[in-house]
């Protein structure tokens, strides 16, 4: 599969622990955002999205907490499996109208047995 | 599976050159995006269209152009190509224009020689 981002910051966590994958966005007046997921070799996929009159929001396994004051998202990953391993992209809109997500630059998630 | 197609995927040509990447988003969504991948960039927007129309527009070279077409898919138009064009591109498409999960392709793998 195709290398992404090879200097990624990287998390490592063992197999069964939590996850907290942390991100900083840009622009205070970006109203949504979303956690992708990129697989080696694949697209990016969606995880779970947030709207800025939201500070929390639960899916399955994963919790994004979205913090504005300091412009801070993160996403949490419950009881890490290995299929978790890749690297994870928090997306803003900044588009002022229309859709023009804003990634950061990604963190590697390694989880080992 | 995300439902969106893009052919070829991968793509190896000689610098000036030009190319077309081909986007089919998943049925029924209007909106197609394109980014770009290179490591050193992560992932960079670069265009969108929503039911044949621009409507938003990221740090796109002049030497690229894209296109939507009736049948909503989509195309990139890559010309006089360089080595620093080398990267993946990835389309993504939604429903609506703007704020909505976008799904992603597998991408195409453009190495210019």
């Amino acid at each position: 599969g195709e290398s992404v981002g090879l200097h990624l910051p990287t998390l490592s966590v063992q197999e069964g622990d939590n996850s907290i994958i942390n991100c900083a966005y840009s622009n205070s007046a970006s109203d949504y955002f979303i956690w992708y997921k990129q697989e080696s070799g694949k697209g990016p996929q969606f995880i779970i999205d947030i709207r800025s009159n939201m500070d929390k929001r639960q899916g399955q396994r994963v919790t994004v907490l979205l913090n504005k004051t300091v412009k801070h998202l993160s996403l949490q990953i419950a009881a890490t499996q290995p299929g978790d391993s890749a690297v994870y992209f928090c997306a803003e809109n900044n588009s002022g109208g229309y859709n023009k997500l804003i990634f950061g630059a990604g963190t590697r998630l390694a989880v080992h047995p | 599976d995300s439902g969106v197609t893009q052919t070829p995927k991968h793509l190896i040509t000689a610098t000036g050159q030009r190319v077309t990447l081909r986007c089919s988003p998943r049925s029924g969504d209007l909106s197609v995006y394109w980014y770009q991948q290179s490591l050193d960039q992560g992932l960079q927007f670069l265009i969108q269209y929503y039911n044949g129309e621009e409507r938003a527009k990221g740090n796109i070279l002049e030497r690229f152009s894209a296109q939507q077409f009736p049948d909503l898919h989509s195309e990139l138009n890559l010309s006089s190509l360089e080595l620093g064009d080398s990267a993946l591109y990835f389309c993504a498409s939604s429903v609506e224009q703007r704020s909505t999960e976008a799904f992603f392709g597998q991408g195409t793998r453009l190495t210019v020689v």
